[in-house]
């Protein structure tokens, strides 16, 4: 079956301007966590939608925001963008409240440069 | 508030090599552990995992068990190929605190030589 697709893989945006990526899960998952990946703070939670809703936050400003569609689709969106943004953004989805040992499966990711 | 520790990279070792990667957490409550191993250019791939005190993970040769009295969860792997090379990262999840995330180290980085 088709793994997590993000799109796009690749985004070069502007100081200032705003930014939104998209996370297509497995088939039959209904949860999905974003995570941003930087050299500096390696990988760091985002958030996670479950059935549209938002379970969870990580420590970020509320320029980073996401959405869960019905069809379990989901997209962050980053506004103002800063130059700090710039870092790989990772999508994860997971089987459907198993609980929290499940595996979680990785997208390729969004490289986003902020320039 | 949970977190993970790993040893520093890089790691360099020769092939067939044993490979060890230190990996300890602290966690309120009851988590999970995994490793998650990323090639360039990749996403992260799960490569193991363990959900209780004394399981064993263990896939393409590689094995880490679950020590809740250490708090560790060491990767190892009794022969490595130029093919391991990549970058592995330990993780938790804990299942008590309410959390539905994944805490991450923050990689070890591996090269292997031929």
């Amino acid at each position: 079956k088709a793994g997590v697709t993000q799109t796009p893989r690749y985004l070069i945006k502007t100081r200032g301007q705003q930014v939104t990526l998209s996370c297509s899960p497995i088939s039959g998952h209904r949860s999905v966590s974003w995570y941003q990946q930087t050299p500096g703070q390696g990988l760091q939670f985002l958030f996670e939608y479950f059935s549209e809703t938002q379970r969870n936050k990580g420590n970020f400003p509320g320029r980073f925001s996401g959405r869960q569609f019905s069809n379990s689709r989901s997209e962050m969106n980053v506004s103002t963008l800063e130059l700090g943004d710039s870092a790989l953004y990772l999508c994860a989805s997971s089987l459907p409240g198993q609980g929290y040992d499940d595996e979680a499966f990785f997208g390729q990711g969004t490289r986003l440069t902020v320039v | 508030g949970d977190s993970v520790t790993q040893m520093e990279g890089p790691v360099t070792l020769s092939e067939e090599a044993f490979l060890t990667i230190n990996c300890t957490y602290t966690a309120t409550g009851y988590p999970s552990l995994f490793w998650y191993v990323q090639y360039p250019g990749e996403g992260l791939q799960l490569l193991l995992k363990a959900t209780k005190a004394d399981d064993k993970g263990s896939n393409k040769g590689f094995e880490a068990t679950y020590r809740k009295e250490t708090t560790s969860f060491h990767l190892e792997k009794g022969s490595v190929q130029v093919s391991d090379s990549a970058v592995y990262f330990c993780a938790l999840s804990d299942r008590i605190s309410g959390t539905y995330k994944y805490i991450f180290g923050t990689g070890t980085r591996l090269k292997v030589l031929a």
